[in-house]
């Protein structure tokens, strides 16, 4: 009964190889986030979609981008992943804004060599 | 924008003691409070939300307290147990605006017996 998915749970890249994440959801939400966390902080919006309509967050490197093709599955593309870029990287998902209840998926640990 | 301070960092209690964390946020229009846990290497899970047209909620063992005028809100633990050990994230949100969770840099909570 996964709400949220994220594939792969681990992900492996080499420094400036292009890497994809993928997150789906069950639920049709309006909404689709992307967090990225690192160790011990607390997670840090890269941006979101709401239906169709992308809100980049005005700190979040243009190394980052991202794709919803339709209501269940976005994607984040990293371009060129640096060092600094190893993180977990979590989807979430919420009804309309997010002062509705966020879902978060289980996230993609991302490892950069 | 909006800034979330959550305190303290750490917490140790014994079993059965009850355990409270804080949170302070900036902006008055804030109007959404979610409490989130993560377990180590898993996702943040809704614990506990309140919204400001409220002062207290109360769901089991948890309960939490929000002071519009102050602007601050708490997190209240009763009775807790070994798997209440966790990292407690606290987060605040501005209606009407495609709008984020701003989060509290957490406080990891240790339950020894």
């Amino acid at each position: 009964d996964a709400m949220v998915i994220q594939n792969p749970r681990y992900q492996v890249t080499q420094f400036g190889k292009p890497v994809t994440l993928s997150c789906s959801q069950t639920l049709n939400h309006n909404v689709m986030y992307w967090y990225q966390q690192k160790s011990s902080q607390a997670p840090k919006l890269l941006f979101h979609y709401y239906d169709k309509d992308f809100n980049n967050e005005a700190d979040t490197p243009d190394n980052f981008q991202s794709r919803r093709p339709n209501t269940s599955f976005c994607f984040l593309d990293i371009r060129s992943p640096g060092l600094g870029d190893a993180a977990m990287y979590l989807c979430a998902t919420s009804r309309v804004t997010s002062t509705d209840t966020q879902y978060f998926g289980p996230g993609t640990r991302l490892t950069v060599l | 924008g909006e800034n979330v301070e959550q305190h303290p960092s750490t917490l140790s209690v014994q079993e059965g003691d009850s355990a409270v964390i804080k949170c302070t946020y900036s902006d008055s229009a804030s109007n959404y409070f979610p409490w989130y846990k993560q377990e180590l290497g898993k996702r943040p899970q809704l614990i506990i939300d309140i919204r400001s047209n409220v002062g207290e909620k109360k769901d089991q063992r948890i309960a939490v307290t929000l002071n519009k005028t102050a602007k601050h809100f708490s997190l209240h633990i009763t009775e807790t147990q070994p798997e209440d050990s966790a990292v407690y994230f606290c987060a605040a949100s501005i209606a009407g605006t495609a709008s984020k969770l701003t989060f509290g840099t957490g406080t990891r909570l240790q339950v020894t017996l």
